[in-house]
């Protein structure tokens, strides 16, 4: 059975700060997604990485992907308050992971 | 406005009725999902369509739950006896190779 885990589960930074939130898988998969939900909202596209060694950035987020080790980071630089949402990873036929909820205080 | 529409966006039932939703996805999308989320929890797949082939469907859910995609365009989700548990966002998400975009959800309560 797929399993997709991400930690932290809950984050609360300072703005200016960087961070890193992880997604584990169980199983192989060739497409990693990441999304944001703001609350009381729907879930918007943030990337899609579809190979080993994968990078995509926007803005203060950068996201990676690891086939081999099972593992994508969704990196924030020096979050600033827009950034406070839920984010999701999503593997294979888009099987979602808990969410990280992050809190970036001024 | 990601281009996935979905009707109603708020529907309040009571308990034992039948409901049913609709999702328009994007139309040059073959694949689409359904998913079922309650506050502070992710997503929860339900079961998802290639074209007009149901592919999968989630052993979580129960016979109430039908979903249809009559000619691989729009999809229906119905649930059938509506109980208060059932009270959650219904999301459909629009696939393609390269591109996926989530309708704004259609919020369900049962009281």
């Amino acid at each position: 059975e797929l399993k997709v885990e991400q930690n932290p589960l809950f984050l609360s930074m300072q703005e200016g700060k960087n961070y890193t939130i992880y997604c584990n898988y169980s199983t192989t998969s060739d497409r990693l997604y990441w999304y944001r939900q703001d609350p009381g909202k729907s879930l918007e596209s943030l990337f899609v990485l579809l190979s080993n060694g994968a990078v995509k950035q926007e803005g203060r987020l950068m996201a990676s992907l690891d086939t081999k080790a099972r593992l994508s980071t969704l990196h924030i630089t020096a979050a600033v308050h827009d950034l406070s949402a839920t984010y999701f990873c999503a593997v294979n036929d888009m099987r979602f992971g808990a969410g990280t909820r992050l809190t970036v205080k001024p | 406005d990601t281009g996935v529409s979905q009707d109603p966006r708020h529907k309040i039932t009571k308990r034992g009725q039948n409901v049913t939703f609709r999702c328009d996805p994007i139309s040059e999308h073959n694949r689409l999902y359904w998913y079922r989320q309650t506050l502070g929890q992710g997503p929860e797949f339900l079961t998802y369509f290639q074209n007009e082939a149901q592919l999968e469907k989630s052993r979580l859910l129960s016979d109430r739950f039908s979903a249809e995609r009559p000619k691989g365009s729009f999809s229906t989700l119905e649930i059938q006896r509506t109980e208060q548990g059932d009270s959650a966002m219904y999301l459909c998400a629009s696939v393609s190779t390269h591109e996926q975009y989530f309708g704004p959800g259609t919020r369900l309560t049962v009281t």
